[in-house]
């Protein structure tokens, strides 16, 4: 059964950073492009950044560019997302998707949410 | 960037209904297009890709249509369960955009 398993989100002040970490079992990580989408309360979804599978390209949004990385580490079959210079609009609750046949999320993690907050 | 328009932003519906919601792209993207249904609390959950391709386990109620700029998304007969809200996704190019949402409640 394939799971993805977020964890590192929580309270932090404008302009502190965080880093989401996401486990994936259940499938060869290895094999495919893993993404964060983001949505925050009460709203739509938002695609954050993508990741290839060995981790060579990388693709962010606009408005996340410079300050959240998206990282993987095959090793641990982990999928990270590095956020710095937090913002109040960085509101949300963060998805780990995995990608199937091109850019569709095939499988979401729980979430977990990121209060940017002072 | 291409913007994903979806209508309408809600609809009440009753049990046995067919249900129809529309998506269209700001530009042709081919079949490239998702469905997904998101309950509240919970994460969403992929129904259709390509368009038209229904997932492995997704009731045969569902279909999608469309190709270009227009699509669809069809529940023929609506059940108790498939209230939720719905989003379109445009898989064509980065940066990869949602439609706004169509929350399907009862009626």
């Amino acid at each position: 059964e394939v799971q993805l398993l977020e964890s590192g989100g929580g309270l932090v002040q404008p302009g502190g950073s965080l880093r989401l970490s996401c486990a994936a079992s259940g499938f060869t990580f290895t094999n495919f492009a893993m993404s964060w989408v983001r949505q925050a309360p009460g709203k739509g979804l938002e695609w954050v950044s993508t990741i290839s599978t060995a981790g060579d390209y990388t693709f962010s949004a606009d408005s996340v560019r410079g300050r959240l990385t998206i990282s993987r580490d095959n090793s641990k079959n982990t999928l990270y997302l590095q956020m710095d210079s937090l913002r109040a609009e960085d509101t949300a609750v963060y998805y780990c998707t995995k990608h199937e046949g091109g850019k569709y999320y095939g499988c979401w993690g729980q979430g977990t949410l990121v209060t940017v907050s002072s | 960037d291409i913007q994903m328009t979806q209508s309408p932003s809600s609809v009440s519906a009753s049990v046995g209904d067919r249900v129809t919601i529309t998506c269209r792209a700001s530009q042709g993207i081919s079949s490239w297009l998702a469905w997904y249904q998101q309950k509240p609390g919970k994460a969403p959950k992929l129904l259709i890709s390509g368009a038209s391709s229904l997932q492995s386990g997704v009731p045969s109620r569902f279909s999608g249509s469309g190709s270009g700029t227009d699509f669809t998304l069809t529940i023929s007969s609506l059940q108790p369960e498939d209230f939720a809200t719905y989003y379109c996704q445009q898989a064509n190019s980065f940066p990869l955009t949602f439609g706004g949402g169509t929350k399907v409640d009862i009626k």
